[in-house]
């Protein structure tokens, strides 16, 4: 079985300021991370995803993510954060070998002017 | 492209009633899923299908029925609806190729009195 755990339910920033939100999973097998975004009202949305390779993932509007096999994580960072940021972030996993996506229980970045 | 489409997009209704939430992809995904969504708990699958005619179910199944009569429709049957399923739900679907990311609908918000 795999779960994961987002260690910040909220995370208040000002405009331009970086922001990091931290998840950490497990799984006794080889995984696959997401991280979605869910914007109010509306659904989930694919911000990023790490598949194999490069252990460092780029989304377009600037977000970056880090796979660390040994601390088992895959924090999110944005260097300067916009007011459109404002969001609920949220981390998943999925075994490389399987469909079932595992949520973890959401972020949600408050971006203050 | 109209990609997942859910309806309704609000219900309310009364203990012990039933209903369907209708979820339909014209993507012609083989893999789709539903969701439910409460405040801290992220994001919780309830019942999965990899194809027309296949089935299987989740980590919160109870309550909760499903059918996969055609590619496009994955339809959720709530047979006695009680105050513990009220929720947002979410329809969601993707290739079966395991690195594919979801897509999901926008979400039916669902209050049982």
């Amino acid at each position: 079985a795999q779960s994961v755990t987002q260690l910040d339910s909220q995370v208040p920033v000002f405009e331009e300021a970086p922001v990091e939100l931290r998840c950490n999973y497990s799984s006794s097998v080889s995984v696959y991370l997401f991280w979605y975004v869910q914007y109010p009202n509306q659904g989930l949305q694919l911000l990023l995803k790490y598949l194999s390779g490069s252990t460092l993932v780029e989304s377009i509007n600037g977000f970056e993510a880090e796979f660390n096999k040994s601390q088992t994580s895959f924090h999110l960072r944005k260097p300067s954060v916009h007011i459109s940021d404002t969001a609920e972030y949220f981390c998943a996993v999925s075994q490389a070998a399987g469909n079932k996506l595992t949520f973890g229980g959401g972020t949600r970045v408050l971006v203050k002017p | 492209n109209a990609g997942v489409t859910q309806t309704p997009k609000f219900q309310v209704l009364k203990t012990g009633q039933s209903m369907t939430l209708q979820c339909a992809q014209d993507m012609n995904h083989e893999y789709m899923s539903w969701y439910r969504q409460d405040p801290g708990m992220g994001l919780r699958l309830i019942h999965y299908s990899v194809g027309a005619g296949i089935t299987d179910q989740g980590e919160v199944p109870n309550g909760y029925n499903v059918s996969r009569s055609t590619t496009e429709d994955f339809p959720l049957r709530l047979l006695s609806a009680a105050p513990s399923q009220t929720s947002v739900y979410f329809c969601a679907s993707k290739w079966t190729a395991h690195n594919s990311p979801l897509h999901f609908g926008n979400g039916t918000r669902l209050t049982v009195t």
